[in-house]
């Protein structure tokens, strides 16, 4: 039972490069997530997505793609990534049984922009 | 709108101390109100989650964690503290019929000394 995988784990990036990060999830979840953590910041919503097809703004849109297109995966895109983007990222996923439901989330991608 | 604080960034205690992380939060409906744990390298985990019903909630390893609405808290706690209790610990709140987007607070990180 993998839950939620994210790929890849480690990247370094060059000013400008663009790249994608993927995650998938085996749990049949509906509403899926993509976090980033700093140091201080605790969590902060980049974009999520209640269903296949969709994709709303979170705290922190700026600089980020997202795609749905297939139910299980969830897409983060940089187009031109820069230093400020250096981070660890998570994806999470949920059913939407209820808001009393417990997000499920990956190990991260850590991502550095030199 | 809801909202959640969690006091003190770093709380350090000796192993086999009591641990007690501090969450308070604010919301204008019952809350639903869950404990995650981090490991070092690692996602999110719940820890323990309130929902409704019994207001001491146990969770995973020895921690648990009381709701009081008198006083908007539910501060995670656990008698005895061993090294490998060592993580960032999130707590975090939705609430009946809202959506599907957790508040998150900044996270509180537990050293534990031999």
């Amino acid at each position: 039972n993998a839950g939620v995988t994210q790929t890849p784990k480690f990247r370094v990036l060059k000013t400008g490069q663009s790249m994608t990060l993927l995650c998938a999830q085996d749990m049949n979840h509906e509403y899926m997530y993509w976090y980033r953590q700093d140091p201080g910041m605790g969590l902060r919503l980049i974009h999520y997505s209640v269903g296949e097809g969709t994709t709303a703004k979170g705290e922190v849109p700026d600089g980020y793609n997202v795609s749905r297109l297939k139910k299980q995966n969830f897409l983060l895109g940089l187009e031109s990534a820069a230093p400020s983007q250096t981070s660890v990222y998570f994806c999470a996923s949920t059913t939407p049984a209820g808001t009393n439901q417990p997000q499920h989330f990956g190990d991260g991608t850590r991502l550095s922009i030199l | 709108a809801q909202s959640v604080t969690q006091l003190g960034s770093h709380v350090s205690v000796s192993e086999g101390a009591l641990v007690l992380l501090r969450c308070n939060y604010s919301s204008s409906v019952p809350p639903y109100l869950f404990w995650y744990v981090q490991y070092p390298n690692q996602g999110l985990q719940l820890l323990l989650k309130y929902t409704t019903g019994a207001t001491l909630v146990k969770g995973i390893n020895g921690f648990e964690a009381e709701f009081k609405k008198s006083e908007t808290s539910f501060h995670l706690t656990k008698p005895s503290a061993h090294m490998s209790d060592a993580a960032e610990y999130f707590c975090a709140v939705t609430r009946s019929g809202g959506s599907y987007i957790p508040t998150f607070g900044r996270g509180t990180s537990l050293i534990v000394h031999p």
